[in-house]
């Protein structure tokens, strides 16, 4: 049973190209989030959702869009894709509250040519 | 807002021997939580052990304590009886009252056999 899945785990695409990735949690979690992590293995929040609502948004361009239909689904759109947005995306879901532990999927690689 | 700084970029250790990761913090709150998590080879992020900055008594894991010294912002993992399922990259984050995390940099940690 996976709790947290991210579709795709890999995509490939060419500069300039709009690409989504999907998240889907089933343990019931309320809360919602992006992380990116680049080459050097930083990871940064970059979106988190409540009950499908935004709650933070880092800084990120408005070339990204996240968008929840539910509160078990989180999905990502980019547009217009620059060869900076090559990193590894993953989505996380928990209990609101900062004490509680995140669940992360697997990680999506994003690799823009 | 919140720092988190991890000053070993890379450790090793023979099996079987203790090894400690260092983590350091900045932040104005007063309540708080700290995590470690482990990211082995498989991408997938785990959490390895969590503290709540208002217990005095260090969390304990099994073979995974910590050396939380509040007044010092220091949060250092202590892996005993290392195995060679321990390689991976460990993450300190910090999770406070903005319902975010904050990682730090991360230590690379090989297993030697």
């Amino acid at each position: 049973d996976t709790a947290v899945s991210q579709t795709p785990k890999y995509l490939v695409t060419q500069m300039g190209n709009d690409k989504s990735i999907k998240c889907e949690q089933n343990l019931g979690h309320d809360t919602m989030y992006w992380y990116k992590q680049d080459s050097k293995k930083f990871l940064k929040i970059m979106f988190s959702y409540n009950n499908k609502e935004l709650i933070i948004n880092e800084t990120v361009p408005n070339r990204f869009s996240p968008k929840s239909p539910d509160k078990a689904h989180l999905n990502l759109h980019i547009n217009s894709l620059e060869l900076g947005d090559s990193a590894v995306y993953f989505c996380a879901s928990s209990h609101w509250g900062s004490y509680n532990e995140q669940f992360f999927g697997p990680g999506t690689r994003l690799t823009v040519l | 807002a919140q720092t988190v700084t991890q000053s070993q970029p890379e450790m090793s250790v023979q099996e079987a021997e203790t090894v400690t990761l260092s983590c350091t913090y900045d932040t104005s709150e007063s309540n708080y939580y700290l995590f470690w998590y482990k990211q082995p080879p498989s991408r997938q992020m785990i959490l390895v052990i969590r503290q709540e900055a208002y217990k005095q008594q260090n969390a304990t894991e099994n073979r995974f304590s910590v050396n939380f010294q509040k007044a010092a912002k220091s949060f250092s993992l202590k892996i005993s009886d290392s195995q060679l399922g321990d390689t991976a990259m460990y993450f300190c984050a910090f999770g406070g009252g903005n319902e975010k995390l904050t990682f730090g940099t991360g230590t690379r940690l090989t297993i030697i056999p």
